[in-house]
Formats: C-alpha cells, sequence, structure tokens
C-alpha cells in the first residue's frame, strides 16, 4: 500500500512564484488535511476537506488554495510564494471519526528566496 | 476550543532510564488524544491512541500513556530508553467539529548512550 504520497520531497521557489504540492491516498478516506511545520510550532493546520468537492480553512490558510475534486486527490497552490511559507508541508488523511488514526506523507520541504 | 500543551521542548534522557513526555489537554468535550512520533525527515506516525475504552493505552515500541480526567493530562512513557527512540513526538486532539487534529508544538527526545 502506498498510503499518502506526497511530490515534490523539496521545492525552492523565489518570492512571487506559485506552485502546487501534490498529495494523494490510495485509502479511500474522506478527510484529508495539510499541514505546516516550523520550529517550536508544531504542526499548524492550513486547509482541510471532509469529502469531494468539500473544503475548509484550518488555523493558517492566508496565502494557500485547495481544491478535492476526487476522493484521493487534495492539492495545495502557493498563489505567490513569500519567504514566511518556507516550512515542511504535510498531508494527512483519516477515516471519518474523531478516534481515528491519521496517516501523513513524508513531506515536502519548501525554501522560498 | 480545543488544545493540547506539550511542556518541554526537548527532553534528554541515559539510554535504559524511564522516558516521561508531558501533554496537556484542553477541551470542553471528552477528548480523543493522539501521541504520533516523528523521525528525523520522515512523517509523523501514530504511537498510541486514547478512545475513552481504557484510561491506561499501550502503544507500539513500548511507549504507553495514561489519561487521568482530573489532571487533564496524557503523560507518554517507556520504562527504559533506547538509542532508536530519539526522535520528535507531538501529543495531539481531536473531538469536536469536522475531525480535525490539532497537535501541540512537539518535544524532542535525545537518548544518551
Amino acid at each position: 500500500n502506498a498510503g499518502v504520497t506526497q511530490t515534490p520531497k523539496f521545492q525552492v521557489l523565489k518570492t512571487g512564484q506559485s506552485m502546487t504540492l501534490q498529495c494523494a491516498q490510495d485509502m479511500n478516506h474522506e478527510y484529508m488535511s495539510w499541514y505546516r511545520q516550523d520550529p517550536g510550532m508544531g504542526l499548524r493546520l492550513i486547509h482541510y476537506s471532509v469529502g469531494a468537492g468539500i473544503t475548509d480553512q484550518g488555523e493558517v490558510p492566508n496565502g494557500y488554495n485547495v481544491s478535492r475534486s476526487t476522493t484521493e486527490d487534495f492539492p495545495l497552490r502557493l498563489l505567490s510564494a513569500a519567504p514566511s511559507q518556507t516550512s515542511v508541508y504535510f498531508c494527512a488523511s483519516r477515516k471519518t471519526g474523531m478516534n481515528t488514526e491519521a496517516f501523513f506523507g513524508q513531506g515536502t520541504r519548501l525554501t522560498v528566496v | 476550543a480545543q488544545s493540547v500543551t506539550q511542556l518541554g521542548s526537548h527532553v534528554s534522557v541515559s539510554e535504559g532510564a524511564l522516558v516521561l513526555l508531558r501533554c496537556n489537554y484542553s477541551s470542553s468535550v471528552p477528548p480523543y488524544l493522539f501521541w504520533y512520533v516523528q523521525y528525523p525527515n520522515q512523517g509523523l506516525q501514530l504511537l498510541l491512541k486514547y478512545t475513552s475504552a481504557a484510561t491506561l493505552v499501550k502503544g507500539i515500541n513500548g511507549f504507553e500513556a495514561e489519561f487521568k480526567k482530573s489532571e487533564t493530562s496524557f503523560h507518554l512513557t517507556k520504562p527504559s530508553a533506547h538509542m532508536s527512540d530519539a526522535a520528535e513526538y507531538f501529543c495531539a486532539v481531536s473531538g469536536t467539529g469536522a475531525n480535525n487534529l490539532f497537535f501541540g508544538t512537539g518535544t524532542r527526545l535525545t537518548v544518551i548512550p
């Protein structure tokens, strides 16, 4: 089983550039989410989706866009990259239910210069 | 609103010594609590979870955690540290809303030979 697959693993962007971080899961999970991880701040929720066609904002949504056209895919778009978006990004998926385990991708390390 | 607080961003223990990583939660409803581990340059993986079935929860790699409602705590312990336990550990909570997991700021565990 592939689980949750994120691409790319590393990316360097110039300020103002745009890009899409890809996330795909093969576990048929309804719920998917994006987090960013910064030193001393843990993981903060950017956007999430409870099913195809449904997305919502998390704690730190500014500067990011998401869509969910299929159950499997949940891409994260940076519209105009800023140095403050330098971070490690993780995609996660869960079955519906408060007590279910979240499965994480390997992360994307993004540097904005 | 739900949140978790992890006391101590860095913990060092000697190999063979007791590991104690602290987590306190805040929740207006009975919480579901999780501990995740992150090894260097990897995603997060589940160590254990509390879902109200039992207050003492056993996880993988010899870790366990005890839910104490009176203290709003869910501390992670392991009787004897191993070099392979060196990693970052995150406490997380879910329990209301759209299935979202909220993470603490993490504790980096160093094991001294």
